[in-house]
């Protein structure tokens, strides 16, 4: 079983600030298949990025992912009120797990 | 548009059962594996089962294994997850999400319902 720690639990941010979050994982993802969400109070998930590093549809160009092995990054390069949310990594090479979350707060 | 409406939550008392549907929309529902996956109040995502597009395939976290049941019936465009045995822990928004990925396998989750709360407690 692949379990994924993210760090930092919590990043207090302000408006037009870069987000480095970090997704460890305790194996060797398969294929890089590494995705990240976001969710906000009361909504469902939202896919941001699929296979390490690909955008999902629709997604601003703000948003990037990066990493392989067992090391894995979402960056937000310029912080929107709108990005302040709970985000989560989801390993699916091997089964599936998600890690426990970063909340990127307003700071 | 890709729709994912999630229905039949509600309270029950530990031991008991409850049966939670999810009704899709705005795709060929026949064509993609489907999962749902539970998240507890202020906690994170856990993955629960999985079903590919023919049933042929079903997989289960150990933390419901021999308690839930997942099946769809491809005919309604519906899947539907038979919770039993339920515990106070099971409480959660349960949400139906769709696989990206073709194969026998779990992918990614490109859309989701907005979930149903099933409530455990007596």
């Amino acid at each position: 079983e692949i379990v994924l720690t993210q760090s930092p639990g919590t990043l207090s941010l302000s408006p037009g600030e870069r987000a480095t979050l970090s997704c460890r994982a305790s194996q060797s993802v398969i294929s890089n298949y590494l995705a990240w969400y976001q969710q906000k109070p009361g909504q469902a998930p939202r896919v941001l990025i699929y296979g390490a590093s690909r955008r999902a549809t629709g997604i601003p160009d703000r948003f990037s992912g990066s990493g392989s092995g067992t090391d894995f990054t979402l960056t937000i390069t310029r912080l929107e009120p709108e990005d302040f949310a709970v985000y989560y990594c989801q390993q699916y090479g091997t089964s599936t797990a998600f890690g426990q979350g970063t909340k990127v707060e307003i700071k | 548009e890709v729709q994912l409406v999630e229905s039949g939550g509600g309270l029950v008392q530990p031991g008991g059962s409850l049966r939670v549907s999810c009704a899709a929309s705005g795709f060929s529902f026949s064509s993609y594996s489907l999962s749902w996956v539970r998240q507890a109040p202020g906690k994170g995502l856990e993955w629960i089962s999985y079903i590919t597009s023919n049933s042929a395939t079903i997989y289960y976290a150990d933390s419901v294994k021999g308690r839930f049941t997942i099946s769809r019936d491809n005919a309604k465009d519906s899947l539907f997850l038979q919770l039993s045995s339920l515990r106070a822990e099971d409480t959660a928004v349960y949400y139906c999400a769709r696989d990206d990925d073709g194969d026998n396998r779990i992918g990614y989750f490109d859309y989701w319902g907005q979930g149903t709360l099933v409530t455990v407690s007596s």
